[in-house]
């Protein structure tokens, strides 16, 4: 049983990074394709990227990319998310996700809890 | 604005069937399976129905998805008020070469 733990909630100031993390346990990240979606307050999902399992790269929304990255820790079995430049708007709860499926049937099985990133001067 | 369309709300009474549509194009929902998710106030959202049809395990056979041209749907039979929840169709699309999310549908049990 996969099980992720996010980091906490962080504020920041526009234009500042933040860094979320999501930890693995119950498998190894060799074996599974993480992603990230995001969720602004009383908004809709919103998928910025993840490990392309047929492609063997992280692939990232075309919305995101240039100001995020995505990276992974094998050795903690962590991934990291990096979003750079931050708005008003980048207020949002980030969520990690694992990928099931194969070439494009492929969907978000496990989920974390989420992680509020709050972007206000 | 959301790739794929969804209606804002659907409501039903108890036991009732609700039904909940997810229109795309030809990149998305008409090439590629569709997937649903369940989401409560505050929480994650939680897989409802992948590959356009099939459950996870765990979830109630009231739950069935299906998908025909460019739209998809999911209805959910014998409606219960632990039903009350937002719904989000999802797919994966070709000319964006990324997944897309439908806008979301509160369901509410009248």
């Amino acid at each position: 049983q996969v099980h992720l733990v996010q980091s906490g909630a962080e504020v920041k100031k526009p234009g500042a990074s933040v860094k979320v993390s999501c930890k693995v346990s119950g498998f190894t990240l060799n074996e599974l394709s993480m992603h990230w979606v995001r969720q602004a307050p009383g908004k809709g999902l919103e998928w910025m990227g993840g490990f392309d399992s047929e492609e063997g790269k992280i692939i990232y929304a075309q919305k995101f990319k240039g100001r995020v990255t995505m990276t992974e820790d094998i050795s903690t079995d962590t991934v990291y998310m990096d979003l750079r430049s931050l708005r008003s708007d980048d207020t949002a709860v980030y969520y990690c996700a694992t990928q099931m499926g194969i070439t494009t049937d492929w969907y978000f099985d496990v989920w974390g809890r989420g992680t509020l990133v709050t972007v206000s001067s | 604005q959301s790739v794929l369309t969804q209606p804002p709300s659907a409501s039903a009474t108890p036991g009732r069937r609700v039904t909940i549509s997810c229109s795309g194009s030809g990149s998305n929902i008409g090439s590629n399976p569709v997937h649903w998710y369940q989401q409560f106030p505050g929480t994650a959202p939680k897989l409802l129905i992948f590959s356009s049809h099939r459950r996870p395990s765990g979830v109630p056979d009231r739950f069935s998805g299906s998908r025909s041209g460019t739209s998809a749907s999911l209805a959910i039979s014998g409606l219960q008020s632990e039903d009350e929840a937002d719904y989000y169709c999802a797919a994966w699309d070709d000319s964006l070469h990324g997944h897309v999310f439908g806008s979301g549908t509160k369901v509410t049990v009248l």
